[in-house]
């Protein structure tokens, strides 16, 4: 069956370490987006990718990076991590822009 | 400035009475709706949509309904279930523009209670 797998699902790291965190979807979907989910503030879009080496900043992309070699994979990337970036990440992917994503497990991710 | 906005962070209700979670909007360009569910330590998933053509879909126990001219929308559960017991978010998208991801809302969090 298709799926869409983050990778790790915890992490801890500390300040101003590079993070990467990964993303892969065997829907072979077009679309693929990061969001963050914090208390108080929802679901916020970080990029997101409409096909391989297309990638477009979003609401909350500061300090965050993504690149699309292929259409599988869209890795996050912190280039140096904040406390401020403590939060759970979820990936997401859709075959258009119908807003039918479908969502990974998450990675909860702690910068100390 | 927040576009969807779900101004009940909780609601509590009776097995087998009505859920009703409500969100509002202020981009007159948005013209498709969602609702997703979360449960704890996963993703959310596709719960309901809405074009803006229209004013209601239903889907079992699940009605998303629209008022445009309000900027409103609502998700009724009838009856609801404890396992209904999740996050709910709203989303929406202008699909015609260039807003063409989805915006969601900080979601409200229902308890149904046996």
């Amino acid at each position: 069956d298709a799926e869409i797998t983050q990778s790790p699902r915890h992490k801890i790291t500390e300040t101003g370490r590079q993070v990467t965190l990964a993303c892969h979807q065997t829907w072979n979907h077009n679309n693929m987006f990061w969001y963050r989910q914090d208390l108080g503030h929802g679901l916020r879009l970080i990029h997101y990718s409409y096909g391989v080496q297309d990638t477009n900043k979003g609401e909350v992309s500061d300090g965050y990076s993504v690149s699309r070699s292929n259409t599988e994979d869209l890795p996050l990337t912190l280039e140096s991590a904040a406390s401020s970036q403590t939060s759970v990440y979820f990936c997401a992917s859709s075959g258009s822009l119908l807003g039918f994503y479908t969502f990974g497990s998450g990675t909860r991710l702690t910068v100390v | 400035d927040q576009q969807v906005k779900q101004n009940s962070p909780s609601l509590s209700v009776q097995e087998g009475r009505i859920s009703i979670l409500n969100c509002d909007y202020t981009n007159s360009m948005f013209d498709y709706f969602l609702w997703y569910k979360k449960y704890p330590a996963e993703g959310p998933t596709f719960l309901i949509s809405i074009s803006s053509i229209k004013d209601k879909n239903e889907d079992g126990r699940f009605t998303v309904f629209l008022n445009k001219s309000a900027k409103h929308l609502s998700l009724h559960i009838v009856p609801s279930q404890p396992g209904d017991s999740a996050v709910y978010f709203c989303a929406a998208s202008a699909r015609g523009g260039s807003q063409g991801n989805l915006i969601f809302g900080k979601g409200t969090k229902l308890s149904v209670k046996p």
